[in-house]
């Protein structure tokens, strides 16, 4: 049972590049989201999924798109990747509204 | 516009003594509270939480205190081990309807000296 798993572990791109960023859980959550961390900033939510087929904004959506491919899967997509882009990102899942989320182990991604 | 707030950076505390780290919110529509504990270079875990229908949850040495007239939550561990040194975010739910959206505060810092 490995939760959720996130690849690739660590990225470096150059700016304009696009990538995206793979998450998968097989917790069978119906709810999915996408993460990023910045210094003194916390956790903001960039995207998330309530249920398999429906994606919403979150706080910090300009610049990625998303897709749920299917209940385990969803991933992070950045099409022209910028500096501000540089951050630590999370997938996590949770099962019903108000239950904990379970995040992964992290992306580390560099914009150069 | 932060609607959770962690206003200690970093605390330090002795092995064996309490920790409380602090956590303050604006919204009042949340009803649901999170602490969460995360090591470097790790993804954050679930601690412990609780509901706005309650006013403490214990869970071994986590205990978490929920006063809702001051809008206001807190982390109590003890007592605390080397182990525990991390950083603590503290999150809320309930704004936005049935979709689990948790709203994240600037996480603090807990080093605990053996």
């Amino acid at each position: 049972n490995a939760g959720v798993t996130q690849t690739p572990k660590f990225q470096v791109l150059k700016t304009g590049q696009s990538m995206t960023l793979q998450c998968a859980q097989d917790m069978n959550h119906n709810s999915m989201y996408w993460y990023r961390q910045d210094p003194g900033m916390g956790l903001r939510l960039i995207y998330y999924s309530a249920s398999e087929g429906t994606t919403d904004k979150g706080e910090v959506p300009n610049g990625y798109n998303v897709s749920r491919l299917n209940k385990r899967e969803f991933s992070l997509r950045l099409e022209s990747a910028a500096p501000s882009q540089t951050s630590v990102y999370f997938c996590a899942s949770s099962d019903r509204a108000g239950d904990e989320q379970f995040f992964g182990p992290g992306t580390r991604l560099t914009v150069l | 516009d932060q609607q959770v707030k962690q206003n200690s950076p970093s605390l330090s505390v002795q092995e064996g003594r309490i920790s409380i780290l602090n956590c303050d919110y604006t919204n009042s529509m949340f009803d649901y509270f999170l602490w969460y504990k995360k090591y470097p270079a790790e993804g954050p875990t679930f601690l412990i939480s609780i509901s706005s229908i309650k006013d403490k949850n214990e869970d071994g040495r986590f205990t978490v205190f929920l006063n809702k007239s001051a809008k206001h939550l807190s982390l109590h561990i003890v007592p605390s081990q080397p182990g525990d040194s991390a950083v603590y975010f503290c999150a809320a739910s309930g704004w936005g309807g049935a979709t689990n959206k948790l709203i994240f505060g600037t996480g603090t810092l807990l080093a605990v000296q053996p």
